[in-house]
């Protein structure tokens, strides 16, 4: 079957500190793999997507690569602010249906 | 102006009974969705409605309903409400089917609490 496991959280960092929010997915086919952000009160946003194997999204600072080899997405950030402070979604999108990982609550601090 | 709109925003109700929410989108989308976020943040589709067709997941239980009176709205209607139901319910929609380049675009959720 289809499925995303995040790394649990909650995950606390100082402001400047650098960011890695493991990911791994199981999918028949070639899926495409997203990050979605949840900032408190609102619902997701489309943070980053790659559509294919050794691609790279990025955005506001975020990257992943697209790596089949270990079936990962791993997102990462070299300096964290406390703007980031949110809830992050792996997800990957196959038949036309996406399923989305638990979620990884991120705590930045001044 | 939002683009996905759900309402209410929070609802608490007693276990039995029946309750709406609503949801709009002014993007002028084919596509809507129903997601269910529990309380360990975990977030599961339960429905896709794309025009013509509705999409239903199997694992969610027949007293859940979605009402599409147009393409603009995606309803929930939920009977007979138990304990479980309390979660956040979020809208969705996309130009068409889910794709790599159709960017789904999601309303704030509906906090719905069951007593």
């Amino acid at each position: 079957g289809n499925s995303v496991t995040q790394m649990e959280g909650p995950v606390t960092l100082s402001e400047e500190a650098f960011l890695t929010i493991n990911c791994t997915y199981t999918a028949t086919g070639y899926p495409s793999l997203f990050w979605y952000v949840q900032y408190p009160g609102e619902g997701l946003q489309l943070l980053l997507k790659a559509t294919k194997a050794d691609d790279k999204g990025s955005n506001k600072g975020f990257e992943a690569t697209y790596r089949k080899e270990t079936t990962s997405f791993h997102l990462e950030k070299g300096s964290v602010q406390v703007s980031d402070s949110a809830v992050y979604f792996c997800a990957l999108l196959t038949g036309n249906q996406f399923y989305f990982g638990t979620g990884t609550s991120l705590t930045v601090i001044p | 102006d939002t683009a996905v709109s759900q309402t209410p925003k929070y609802l608490v109700t007693q276990m039995g009974n029946d309750k709406s929410i609503k949801c709009e989108q002014n993007l002028g989308h084919d596509t809507m969705y129903w997601y269910k976020q529990d309380s360990k943040k975990f977030l599961k589709i339960m429905f896709s409605y794309n025009n013509k067709e509705l999409i239903i997941n199997e694992t969610v239980p027949n007293r859940f309903s979605p009402k599409s009176p147009d393409k603009a709205h995606l309803n929930l209607h939920i009977n007979s409400l138990e304990l479980g139901d309390s979660a956040v319910y979020f809208c969705a929609s996309s130009q068409d089917l889910a794709t790599i380049q159709e960017t789904q675009y999601f309303g704030p959720g509906t906090r719905l609490l069951v007593l």
